[in-house]
């Protein structure tokens, strides 16, 4: 069962970088795309990115000029910044395996972690 | 980029009845990208649905999705305790961006 679990700081302040880190186990990081979603408190949900295995990434338009991913396949890792942040972007952040079917492609997300609250304040 | 709407944002109903979630898109899609996933508090997202229709490992018949075009629906045939939460529709859409839907709270009436 492939699991994954997010961890990074808890409070970031104002104009500084968000850094999460998500460990999947389980299961290989390898042929996979993996997401980053995020929830502000009480809001709905907001897809800010993916990244492939090898490297390859997309962004939401709406945060791109701020996101950078990476991934780390000998750890079975992928991570996250979202720099120059304000209280906009306090929200729990989610990391997600993206799942494949022949007939739906890459269009849902199967595994999901916990969740990892960041808040953003001085 | 397409838009996403869910009605009704509140739904209120008794366990044993049935309930009809709608999700709206703002243009013609292709059903087989569209999910649907269940979220209760404090809690990630739960995939019930994909391409549409087809549900996820392990997820009773009790839900179903269905639709096609811009009108789709997430179908509880007879609710359940567990199955009060918000519900979230989820597009792939073009240049390879995920879209969701605002959420439809399912309360306890």
């Amino acid at each position: 069962q492939v699991q994954l679990q997010e961890s990074g700081p808890g409070l970031v302040k104002p104009s500084e970088t968000l850094s999460l880190t998500c460990t999947v186990s389980g299961g290989s990081i390898n042929d996979y795309y993996w997401s980053w979603i995020r929830q502000p408190p009480g809001k709905g949900l907001e897809w800010i990115g993916y990244i492939y295995y090898i490297g390859s990434t997309n962004y939401n338009p709406s945060l791109r000029s701020r996101v950078t991913m990476s991934v780390d396949t000998s750890k079975n890792q992928f991570s996250l910044k979202l720099n120059s942040v304000t209280a906009a972007d306090t929200a729990v952040y989610y990391c997600s395996r993206v799942a494949y079917t022949y007939r739906t492609s890459w269009s849902h997300f199967d595994y999901w972690g916990p969740g990892a609250l960041v808040t953003v304040s001085s | 980029e397409v838009v996403l709407t869910q009605s009704p944002g509140t739904l209120s109903l008794s366990p044993g009845e049935r309930a009809t979630l709608s999700c709206r898109a703002s243009e013609s899609i292709y059903s087989i990208y569209l999910a649907w996933y269940q979220q209760k508090p404090g809690r990630a997202p739960r995939l019930l649905i994909y391409g549409a229709s087809s549900r996820a490992t392990g997820i009773p018949d009790r839900f179903s999705g269905g639709g096609s075009g811009t009108d789709f629906t997430l179908t509880i045939s007879r609710l359940e305790p567990e199955d009060f939460a918000v519900y979230y529709c989820q597009l792939y859409g073009s240049s390879n961006v995920y879209i969701f839907g605002q959420g439809t709270k399912l309360e306890i009436k």
